[in-house]
């Protein structure tokens, strides 16, 4: 199992370019994430999908947006990145097995906008 | 005012000591994950836990619900304990999209 994998692992943009961040597991989760990490901030999240053709915002949803193409992939989209966001990008999936619920970390994804 | 506060913040330690790392949340929650975060960046889940204690190895973890307190302990501490440790309550009634991240406690393990 690769586990969960991003795509790219980082990436610079200038001020209103667009790009697709990738995600994808191979451990048939029904809920994936997306959240971004900035300095002296906690994880916060973007995004999330509870399952295959279903998506909800999160706390800091603006200028994203997603698709959960299938029930491995969910990619999150900047149509015109800003330098607010500049930032780690993680993405996460969900495996809950009688009652117990862990969460399954990408290895990131730095974007700088420039 | 943060709905999830951990301390300390920073923490140095040398290798063997007992380590404990606090968290504290303002919201009624139903569980909290401890999460690890290596220094390369990549995140682990250690634990989830509703109630009482759960024990991994040498990571031991307890939550009050009541009190709304838990606490991550570390015995015999080890440098490759190094990292960045993270609480996160799942708010109450919420699905996993509920989750609130804590700021997080930097553990430095020397030798």
């Amino acid at each position: 199992n690769a586990g969960v994998t991003q795509t790219p692992k980082f990436q610079v943009l200038k001020t209103g370019q667009s790009m697709t961040l990738q995600c994808a597991q191979d451990m048939n989760h029904n809920s994936m994430y997306w959240y971004r990490q900035d300095p002296g901030m906690g994880l916060r999240l973007i995004y999330y999908s509870a399952s295959e053709g279903t998506t909800d915002k999160g706390e800091v949803p603006n200028g994203y947006n997603v698709s959960r193409l299938n029930k491995r992939e969910f990619s999150l989209r900047l149509e015109s990145a800003a330098p607010s966001q500049t930032s780690v990008y993680f993405c996460a999936s969900t495996m809950v097995s009688t009652g117990e619920e862990t969460q399954y970390f990408g290895p990131g994804t730095r974007l700088l906008v420039l | 005012k943060n709905e999830v506060e951990q301390s300390p913040q920073n923490l140095t330690a040398q290798e063997g000591e007992f380590i404990t790392i606090n968290c504290s949340y303002s919201v009624g929650i139903s569980a909290l994950h401890w999460l690890q975060q290596h220094p390369g960046g990549g995140i682990v889940s250690l634990f989830m836990l509703s109630s009482g204690k759960k024990k991994h190895g040498r990571l031991i973890a307890t939550i009050n619900i009541q009190e709304k307190h838990s606490s991550l302990h570390i015995t015999a501490s080890h440098p490759r304990d190094s990292a960045v440790y993270i609480c996160a309550p799942l708010r109450l009634g919420g699905s996993q999209g509920n989750l609130i991240f804590g700021k997080g406690t930097k553990l430095s393990v020397k030798p």
